[in-house]
C-alpha cells in the first residue's frame, strides 16, 4: 500500500515568508506526527495529532508555527515569516494507534531552505 | 525527562560481518518503547525493529537484533552479515507511556567496506 507522502520534497523561500508544508498519512492511520530534522538540533518533535485535534503540540518552537489536519487525513504544516534557523527536513509521521508498538511510519521528507 | 543517547557517530563494519550500534536511555517511566530506525542517503526514516520494556526476549527481525538490557538501560541494535546497502544513518528512538512522541539520539553513521 501506499507509504506517508510529503510535499514539496523541496522548498526554498526568502526571509520573512510563509510557507505551508502538506502531510498525507498512510490510509486508516489515525496518528499523525510533525518532526523536524537539522543539523544542529537532530530529530525533534512539533505535534502529534490524534483524529483532528492536537493533544500534543509541545514542540513547536514558536507561534510562527501551526498545523492542522482535516478530516482525519492530510495535515498542513505552516510556518509563518520564515527565518534562516526555520531550515531543515521536515518529517512527517503516522500511525494506527491500534496496537502496543504503535509504529510510526514517515515520510521522504520537505526541505525547507530559507535565503 | 526521557533522554537517548547514542555514543558512536561513526562506525565502519566490513561486508559480511556482524556490527553492534550503541543505544543507553533514561526515562523514569517502567513502561516504554525502543526503536531503531535507518535512514539512507535518500532521507526516508526505515522502522527496523521495537523493543518494549516488558518484552521478555530480545527482539529480531532478520538481520536485525536487539540486545535488551534493562537494568543497564541500553538497546544496541546488532545487523548480522552486514550489506553494502546498510550503509545509512541508525536512529535509537524510545516512546514512554506518558507522549506519543518519539525521542531520538544523535544517529550513528554506518559505513559498510566490501
Amino acid at each position: 500500500g501506499a507509504g506517508v507522502s510529503q510535499s514539496p520534497s523541496n522548498k526554498v523561500t526568502e526571509k520573512g515568508k510563509d510557507v505551508e508544508l502538506r502531510c498525507d498519512p498512510i490510509s486508516g492511520h489515525t496518528a499523525l506526527y510533525w518532526y523536524r530534522q537539522s543539523l544542529g538540533q537532530g530529530l525533534e518533535f512539533l505535534i502529534y495529532f490524534q483524529g483532528n485535534s492536537a493533544p500534543d503540540k509541545s514542540g513547536l518552537p514558536s507561534d510562527r508555527f501551526s498545523a492542522e489536519r482535516t478530516g482525519g487525513s492530510v495535515s498542513t504544516l505552516t510556518i509563518q515569516r520564515t527565518q534562516q534557523e526555520d531550515s531543515a527536513v521536515y518529517l512527517c509521521a503516522s500511525s494506527s494507534n491500534r496496537r502496543e508498538t504503535d509504529t510510526q511510519y514517515f515520510g521522504p521528507g520537505t526541505r525547507l531552505t530559507v535565503l | 525527562a526521557q533522554k537517548i543517547t547514542q555514543t558512536q557517530p561513526g562506525m565502519f563494519v566490513q561486508e559480511k560481518e556482524a556490527v553492534t550500534l550503541d543505544c543507553t536511555y533514561d526515562t523514569s517511566d517502567p513502561s516504554y518503547g525502543l526503536f531503531w530506525y535507518k535512514q539512507p542517503s535518500s532521507g526516508e526514516m526505515i522502522f527496523l525493529i521495537y523493543q518494549g520494556s516488558y518484552d521478555q526476549q530480545n527482539a529480531t527481525e532478520g538481520r536485525y537484533s536487539l540486545n535488551f538490557q534493562k537494568a543497564r538501560k541500553s538497546a544496541n541494535l546488532v545487523i548480522s552479515a552486514s550489506q553494502l546497502g546498510d550503509s545509512a544513518m541508525y536512529f535509537c528512538a524510545m516512546r514512554d507511556t506518558g507522549r506519543r512522541a518519539l525521542t531520538f539520539g544523535s544517529g550513528t553513521r554506518l559505513q559498510v567496506q566490501p
